[in-house]
């Protein structure tokens, strides 16, 4: 069974701190890298996509990723009380196959 | 661009009830996915679609659970008979080629079964 695991939450940071949430994977060969938030009753949308090693940046938002460690991480800069949501990492084992998610981490950003 | 759209967004019914819910892809985008959310939980995919044939359905329940996407563009999953455990939110999300992509996701049908 090819599993996805992420950290266990709740994550809580203060406003303005640096947020770190990891995911590791147990494929080998997995192809694509992907970073869903979901708030609180809403659908998941995709906030970074990474698909080879080393960082990718996207404005307060960079995702690592670490083939050989089977590891990859999300961090936000700069924390906002409007970055509080759920992260679920997603990952697909092949080339167009099916996203397999983690149970997601669950963030709290405090004023 | 509109976005996927879905319906009904709640739906409450009593176990060993049917029930069907609709999802309207994003425009040209060929693949469909229905997935399970059940709360605390990350989405699990029950089917996956390209055009209207399907492509991976092994984690369906088949005995209850069924979906159809005809002419290649709306989609329905059904579920007949409901159990208490089938309570989830179903989210239907959309790609456009290359398979791998972006997938775009609806608001997702609340389901109760009492």
């Amino acid at each position: 069974q090819k599993e996805v695991e992420q950290n266990s939450g709740p994550l809580s940071v203060p406003e303005g701190a640096i947020a770190s949430l990891n995911c590791t994977y147990s494929d080998r060969g997995s192809q694509s890298f992907f970073w869903y938030r979901q708030y609180s009753g809403k659908s998941p949308e995709l906030i970074m996509s990474i698909y080879s090693n080393g960082d990718k940046e996207d404005g307060r938002f960079t995702a690592q990723l670490n083939k050989a460690s089977q590891y990859v991480s999300l961090l936000i800069r700069d924390s906002q009380p409007s970055d509080s949501a759920t992260y679920l990492c997603a990952v697909t084992w092949t080339s167009g196959s099916r996203l397999t998610f983690g149970e997601g981490t669950q963030l709290t950003v405090n004023p | 661009e509109a976005g996927v759209a879905q319906s009904p967004r709640y739906k409450i019914i009593e176990k060993r009830q049917s029930v069907a819910f609709w999802c309207n892809p994003i425009s040209g985008h060929a693949t469909l996915y229905w997935y399970q959310q059940i709360l605390g939980q990350g989405p699990k995919l029950l089917i996956q679609f390209q055009n209207n044939g399907v492509v991976d359905d092994s984690q369906l329940p088949k005995d209850r659970f069924s979906a159809e996407r005809l002419k290649g563009v709306d989609s329905t999953l059904k579920i007949q008979p409901a159990k208490l455990e089938d309570s989830a939110v179903y989210l239907c999300a959309t790609e456009r080629p290359p398979v791998g992509d972006t997938q775009y996701f609806g608001p997702g049908t609340r389901l109760t079964v009492l």
